[in-house]
């Protein structure tokens, strides 16, 4: 299977900051790569798919980059409605795989 | 607008079986997968598997191959999740979700709103 590993596990930001988030693959899988945010008692909610493209609705502080085994999420200004946890995941190969989540928090 | 529609929350023994269904609307049905992914209680997501729309294209999870079951009804527009032998550590939120495709790439557009299986003797 595919692992896939999120960096930082926590992140402790303000409004306005700019964040990065970073997901790693353990092996090479172009841009087959989706990120989401949840948020506590909901179901997750697509960000961006095939690691660059904005989903469509979500606000373009949002954004994604990489390829291979490196890849980023980047949210430009924290808005409050941020503060979320955050996924990606791959569909290079079943089975589809998740990273361990980063929580952001204020 | 696109709606995926969940069945309620279940508490099973030790051992039984659960069917959990996801009823689609706003969106031809015919035109899309649709995968399972749950979330155990303060945990991450996991992928369990995905169907076609036919039900005759299916991919599992190995961790739950040989107990889940993913069919469709397309008159109805449901898909549906079986998970068999239940065991304590199957209690999660099970979530459907439509798989939208870019190339090659899936990915998870629209999600239920999530049904919690509690596996409690």
């Amino acid at each position: 299977d595919i692992q896939m590993t999120q960096s930082p596990s926590s992140l402790s930001a303000s409004v306005g900051d700019r964040v990065t988030i970073t997901c790693r693959a353990s092996q090479r899988m172009s841009s087959f790569l989706n990120w989401y945010q949840q948020k506590p008692g909901k179901a997750p909610k697509l960000l961006i798919y095939a690691a660059s493209n904005l989903q469509s609705g979500v606000p373009s502080r949002f954004s994604g980059s990489g390829s291979g085994t490196d890849f980023t999420l980047t949210i430009s200004s924290l808005q409050p409605e941020d503060f979320a946890t955050y996924y990606c995941q791959q569909s290079y190969r079943t089975p589809y795989t998740f990273g361990q989540g980063t929580k952001l928090e204020i | 607008q696109v709606q995926l529609v969940q069945s309620g929350a279940e508490v099973k023994k030790p051992g039984a079986s659960v069917k959990v269904s996801c009823k689609a609307s706003g969106y031809i049905f015919n035109n899309y997968y649709m995968v399972w992914v749950r979330q155990a209680p303060g945990q991450g997501l996991e992928w369990m598997g995905k169907v076609n729309p036919t039900g005759d294209n299916k991919v599992y999870a190995q961790k739950v191959q040989g107990r889940v079951t993913m069919t469709t009804d397309a008159s109805t527009s449901t898909v549906y999740m079986e998970l068999s032998s239940l065991r304590y550590d199957d209690t999660a939120v099970y979530y459907c979700a439509r798989v939208g495709v870019v190339g090659t790439n899936d990915y998870f557009d629209f999600w239920g709103q999530g049904t919690l299986v509690t596996v409690s003797s």
